[in-house]
């Protein structure tokens, strides 16, 4: 089975700061992990993934993520946040085992992004 | 490319009624997945097809839901005898296949469904 835990329902940071956006998953099998943003009323739009090559992955609009095996983590950073950064994340996980590549999110993330 | 549409964007209806969903892939992608999604959730997997074969459905879709993709290509979900537990947004999603690899997935803007 798999699964997936983000920590912190709600992140605030101001105009420039540091973006960590926190994701736990949960994998008896090698995972693919992703990042997904999504803004009002809208869908989800693929940030990055990783798919077991290169375990610092980047991504669109300055975001990158670190695949830690023996944290079980794929946490989210931006350098310096911006205020079309205001969204919610989803942290999601996949496997090749898992039949037809099925996404199993987290329950999100609302970065909030003060002037 | 125009990505992967949906319509209607918003429904409200009574409960009780039936309602129907259209998702339109991307036209290459041969996979296409409906998730709802509920305020403050993330999305829940409901089915997924490849090509006009739907593959597998989670316990999450009743049998009041049921989905087709009849000649592989758009995708419809009906809801019949809606209640109001059933108020969420359903999203589609759609992506290629290649063996030994997951391709990312590429996601419609939703349908918000409002049950009164």
């Amino acid at each position: 089975a798999q699964s997936v835990t983000q920590l912190g329902s709600h992140v605030s940071v101001s105009e420039g700061a540091l973006v960590l956006l926190r994701c736990n998953y949960s994998s008896s099998v090698p995972p693919y992990l992703f990042w997904y943003v999504q803004y009002p009323n809208q869908g989800l739009q693929l940030l990055l993934k990783y798919t077991s090559a290169a375990t610092l992955v980047k991504g669109i609009n300055g975001f990158e993520a670190e695949f830690k095996k023996s944290e079980t983590s794929f946490h989210l950073t931006k350098p310096s946040a911006h205020m079309s950064d205001a969204a919610e994340y989803f942290c999601a996980v996949s496997s090749f085992y898992n039949q037809g590549g099925k996404l199993i999110f987290g329950q999100g993330t609302e970065l909030s992004v003060k002037p | 490319d125009t990505g992967v549409s949906q319509d209607p964007r918003h429904k409200i209806t009574k409960r009780g009624q039936n309602v129907t969903f259209r998702c339109d892939p991307i036209s290459e992608h041969n996979r296409l997945y409906w998730y709802r999604q509920t305020l403050g959730q993330g999305p829940e997997f409901l089915t997924y097809f490849q090509n006009e074969a739907q593959l597998e459905k989670s316990r999450l879709l009743s049998d009041r839901f049921s989905a087709e993709r009849p000649k592989g290509s758009f995708s419809t979900l009906e809801i019949q005898r809606t209640e109001q537990g059933d108020s969420a947004m359903y999203l589609c999603a759609s992506s290629s296949r290649s063996a030994g690899v997951i391709h990312e997935q590429y996601f419609g803007p939703g349908t918000r469904l409002t049950v009164t």
